[in-house]
């Protein structure tokens, strides 16, 4: 069965304290791996695709990587504005999706 | 920049009651889908629409939910007789298949 699973569920961090949330996944024909950010009361918010092993990505204080089995999201020198949930999904014809790291960056 | 937009945000409606939620699409999109979350869990995929027609749906699409495109532009969700366990956000997205889907802000269902 197709399965999304995110760790840790919450994660707390002062500013500035760098840190990674982890994206493990099983799916028969994986046709990319996404982050959404996801703020409360609204839609994800696209940040990354990767679509093979060994693939990085980097948006500003956020860096995705992907190996076969897990994708990271590093996050460097964090600020409260980065405070969301964070969200990863496969896509195999259809995304499935985590229940997210609820990330609170404390100033 | 182009964007997803939802309406209502947010729909009271007694069970048993019909309820549409409409979508309008970023303009040269081709690929819609509907994904729900309840609160507290996991986004859950319920139907994708390309062409005109459902590409793929999952079980939770079942014969109370339907799904068109009225009048080329909206993109509607309908569920007939809703549940109290219907109640939960809605959101559509559109996009293509193997890259990104770009989300509205959701429809907040709330069945009493």
């Amino acid at each position: 069965e197709d399965q999304v699973t995110q760790s840790p569920e919450a994660l707390r961090l002062q500013e500035g304290e760098s840190s990674s949330l982890n994206c493990s996944y099983t799916v028969s024909g994986l046709r990319g791996l996404f982050w959404y950010r996801q703020d409360p009361g609204k839609g994800p918010e696209f940040l990354f695709t990767l679509y093979s092993a060994g693939e990085e990505k980097e948006k500003e204080r956020l860096k995705a990587t992907l190996t076969k089995k897990e994708s990271f999201l590093h996050i460097t020198a964090p600020k409260p504005e980065d405070s969301a949930t964070y969200l990863c999904a496969v896509n195999n014809r259809k995304l499935i999706w985590g229940l997210g790291t609820s990330l609170a960056v404390n100033p | 920049e182009p964007e997803v937009t939802q309406t209502p945000s947010h729909q009271v409606t007694q069970m048993g009651q019909e309820v549409i939620l409409r979508c309008v699409p970023i303009s040269n999109h081709l690929y819609f889908y509907w994904y729900r979350q309840i609160l507290g869990q996991k986004v859950e995929f319920l139907v994708s629409f390309y062409n005109n027609e459902i590409s793929e749906k999952s079980e939770i699409f079942d014969d109370q939910f339907s799904v068109e495109r009225p009048d080329g532009s909206n993109f509607t969700l309908k569920i007939r007789s809703t549940k109290l366990e219907d109640s939960a956000m809605y959101f559509c997205a559109t996009g293509h298949p193997n890259t990104e889907a770009f989300f509205g802000q959701g429809t907040r269902l709330t069945v009493v």
